[in-house]
């Protein structure tokens, strides 16, 4: 059971927008710490997709955004393409965690 | 370019131990703060240590305090990992991760940017 709740899948088909939301609580997302977003393509490593709730690294392609909203944050991809099909995470912090780093339990986006 | 590079996996017995290393290049290594990242087969990703830039802070997930040392050797740009004590549980691709930051009027925020292609640890007998 992760700390950072998302929904374990999410589809859609090619040009549509999705959405996969991260839930967390009082002592992570709603403490007001920061959450990033990473995208892992099938047998590769993870990528940082959006970092500081909003921001995109450069060659990220602006059909990614993130926001973030009490002890909530959302990753929204417009314009669906076959090449996002992917797991996405998202990560924070929590201070009642040792270690501080929690993240999402990760959500399967299927492009139909 | 930045580039992590992991190495030191494979098959070892329960209760036995394991040295990662991962090799950093491409950036000023003794600047940044480094984690370890890992993930269970078939499983997401879960968080196990944190070393800062000089290595005089170290963080641990509870699942691996006491078990998993974490160190680095700036003059040779190399991040550790020490695993004793080893569960099959501990089976995993073990990802070497690089610490960022930005900042604002609000002060400093980290985040992991760069990712190794990882290394696998088999924990079984």
């Amino acid at each position: 059971q992760s700390v950072l709740t998302q929904p374990p899948s999410v589809s859609g088909a090619p040009g549509q927008r999705v959405t996969i939301s991260c839930t967390g609580s009082s002592s992570n997302i709603g403490a007001g710490y920061d959450v990033h977003w990473y995208q892992q393509l099938p047998g590769t490593a993870p990528k940082l997709l959006i970092y500081g709730n909003s921001n995109r690294p450069s060659g990220v392609p602006d059909r990614f955004s993130g926001s973030k909203s009490g002890t909530s944050a959302s990753l929204a991809i417009t314009g669906l393409q076959a090449e996002d099909e992917a797991d996405y995470y998202c990560q924070s912090y929590d201070s009642s965690l040792s270690a501080l780093v929690v993240f999402g339990g990760g959500t399967k986006l299927t492009v139909l | 370019e930045v580039q992590l590079v992991e190495s030191g996996g494979g098959l070892v017995q329960p209760g036995g131990s394991l040295r990662l290393s991962c090799s950093a290049s491409g950036f000023t290594f003794s600047s940044y703060a480094m984690h370890w990242v890992r993930q269970a087969p078939g499983k997401g990703l879960e968080y196990v240590s944190a070393i800062s830039s000089n290595g005089g802070s170290t963080y641990y997930a509870d699942s691996v305090k006491g078990r998993f040392t974490i160190s680095r050797d700036n003059s040779k740009n190399t991040l550790y990992l020490q695993m004793s004590s080893l569960r099959a549980e501990d089976t995993a691709v073990y990802y070497c991760v690089k610490e960022a930051y930005y900042y604002d009027s609000s002060g400093y925020y980290y985040y992991m940017d760069v990712w190794g292609k990882g290394t696998t640890v088999t924990v079984s007998s």
